[in-house]
Parts: structure tokens; sequence; C-alpha cells
């Protein structure tokens, strides 16, 4: 499973855009890159997944280059309720029964 | 969303006792399941693979004979920590995958608070 680096902790205002990076130098072909949000005292919760380029969804975008050493999230217009740790995750969706390493995670702080 | 619940949501027991930990999925069936442990300001540790019907595969460092894992069906698996001490304290997360979802994740619990005095 690759190895993941965020940053450790961010901060923001309501209304801004977040962009957190995560670099992922050893990802294997075969690998996804997925983001989790998690609240304090809380499970995590599912973001967004993608392979390459750009996926957007209801809450977040997320940007891959194309050699994918790299990816980041994309927050649009944060509120304080975005407040969260968030955690990219990369590999394989099939092997290792899907199994997950979370990294140290990024603690966004988003203040009014 | 697929849901996994998790009972208690927190326990408190004395030193020495068992204390076991459901986690159940509520719509979907879940061949695998996962637990974690995550201390204080810190990142979320796998502890174990859970298979319905099988043994469990623990992560290095987990010792298997003081965290049981039990995967009797496709709905529920539980965790039973033997014996436990203070440092067993943490919060303790299952997530279940749902074979039928388009993106493989995993469906997380809302954990179990266990503090061992």
């Amino acid at each position: 499973l690759a190895k993941t680096t965020q940053p450790i902790s961010m901060d923001s205002y309501e209304g801004q855009e977040v962009n957190i990076t995560c670099s992922h130098n050893n990802i294997a072909t075969n690998d996804y890159i997925t983001w989790y949000q998690q609240f304090p005292s809380q499970g995590p919760r599912f973001i967004i997944q993608g392979y390459k380029t750009k996926v957007t969804n209801e809450v977040a975008s997320l940007f891959i280059p194309a050699d994918r050493k790299s990816s980041t999230l994309s927050l649009p217009r944060v509120s304080l309720s975005d407040t969260a740790v968030y955690y990219c995750l990369v590999g394989d969706r099939g092997n290792q029964g899907g199994k997950l390493i979370f990294g140290q995670g990024t603690e966004l702080s988003v203040k009014p | 969303g697929a849901v996994v619940s998790q009972h208690p949501s927190w326990v408190i027991c004395k030193s020495g006792t068992s204390v076991k930990i459901e986690c159940r999925s509520l719509d979907f069936q879940a061949t695998t399941m996962f637990w974690y442990r995550q201390f204080p300001k810190q990142s979320l540790m796998l502890m174990a693979t859970s298979n319905e019907g099988s043994k469990a595969t623990y992560e290095q460092g987990v010792e298997k004979d003081k965290f049981l894992i039990n995967h009797a069906s496709l709905t529920l698996s539980t965790l039973t920590v033997t014996s436990a001490h203070p440092e067993d304290s943490s919060f303790y997360i299952c997530s279940a995958r749902d074979p039928l979802s388009s993106y493989n994740e995993q469906f997380f619990g809302p954990g179990t608070r266990l503090t061992v005095l």
C-alpha cells in the first residue's frame, strides 16, 4: 500500500476554498485515491475517490495530475461544519481485501 | 449510503474484565469487516480484517488472543477485548465494505469509546 504525506494542519475562514494536497510518490498502476473525513469521536466518512484527472461530486473535487504522484482535495466555500480531519488513502480497490492504512491526516480548522 | 452501527457507543469497565463490541451492517451484507483503534489526536490504526466464516487476519503487533474477533454472519462482527487494562482504553471503530458499491469504499461505524479503570 502506497505511503501518503499530507500537511498536518490547515486553517481557513468561512466561505473560502480549501485545497489539501496529498503526496503519494509510490502509487501503483491499479491504485485509486480516496479521501475520508472524520469529525471528533465519529467514524470516518467517504468523501470522494478518483483514479486520474478530475472528479467532482456534490461535496468536493479531486484533482489528480498525469503522473498521479499527488492529488488535491478541493472544498469549495467551506463552513464551520467542515472543521474535521481529512485523510488521503491510496490503494487497490480489489487486492488485500480492500483494507485501508490511514496516514496522519490533515486537521482542517475553519474559523468564522 | 450504507449504514454501519456499533454497540455500545461507550463502555467503562474495571481492569481485568472482558468487553464485547458489536459491529453491524444494517442494509447490506458484508463478507469483510475491519476493526480499527484510535488514540486521542492520532490516526486510525488497523487492527484486523474480519472475514465471515473464517478466522480474522491480524495486523502485525496486534495480539490475537487479547482482541478476539468473530464474524459469524454477513451482518455482524464482534470484537472482544479480553482482560482489559487501562492501556486498552481507546476509541474502537469498525468498518465494512459493501461489495455492490461503485467505489468499493468502506463504511464506518460511529465508534465505541472504551475506558478501562
